[in-house]
């Protein structure tokens, strides 16, 4: 079984630019998630999607972040402007089952983006 | 809301020792735990969990878990040290009662495992 696809794996970028990241989670699986991972920290989540629909974005910063899943698969996550504080790795996960029973589902993650904004 | 506290930053342990990284929780309603590694420049890889039943879970690479509702814990646990294991572990809680079923991670403990 193939696991998460994300990429690219690192992009370098100047702040104020803009940046895109890709994900291709487990075939099958309902729930996606993006998460920030600040180095010496450990992952914080950004955004839940539950197919195509937005499950929790509480903790995306909404006026540089967005993401979307629009044909409830693969997902993009954008920042524009950059920031400095926005260098971090980029992680995608998902796990097959949703509602109430992600609660006890295996989250399944990618090897993730790492950016640097300079 | 739900937390995770792992106390150290770093645990060293030498090779054929059992080695133990600790993991305390706070949640409302019933934990769902979990224990993750990450080695460098790859994403998190699943270890083991708890939902339920027996206090001691068994996971991959003969890593195990012991839940401890009393203490709050779910240190994880294994009885020979390989070198092969020194990479970064995080422990990561869900809460029953929290909607959406976030997954909270811990700040990570780095285990260095020395020959």
């Amino acid at each position: 079984e193939a696991g998460v696809a994300q990429s690219p794996r690192y992009k370098i970028i100047e702040k104020r630019q803009s940046v895109a990241f890709w994900c291709n989670p487990i075939s099958g699986h309902a729930t996606l998630y993006w998460y920030q991972q600040i180095l010496g920290q450990g992952p914080k989540l950004l955004i839940q999607f539950q197919n195509n629909g937005v499950v929790d974005d509480s903790q995306l910063p909404k006026d540089r972040f967005s993401a979307e899943r629009l044909k409830g698969v693969d997902s993009t996550l954008k920042i524009q402007p950059a920031k400095l504080e926005d260098s971090a790795v980029y992680l995608c996960a998902s796990n097959e089952q949703m509602g109430s029973r992600v609660a006890t589902d295996t989250q399944y993650f990618g090897p993730g983006t790492r950016l640097t904004v300079l | 809301a739900q937390s995770v506290a792992q106390p150290e930053d770093q645990v060293n342990v030498a090779e054929g020792n059992p080695l133990t990284v600790k993991c305390t929780y706070s949640v409302s309603g019933n934990p769902y735990l979990f224990w993750y590694v990450q080695y460098p420049n790859r994403g998190l890889q699943f270890l083991l969990k708890y939902i339920t039943g027996d206090n001691l879970v068994k996971g991959s690479y003969g890593f195990e878990a012991e839940f401890n509702k009393s203490q709050t814990s779910f240190h994880l646990k294994k009885p020979s040290a390989l070198v092969s294991d020194s990479a970064l572990y995080f422990c990561a809680v869900r809460d029953s009662m929290e909607y959406g079923n976030k997954l909270v991670f811990g700040a990570g403990t780095i285990l260095r495992v020395k020959s």
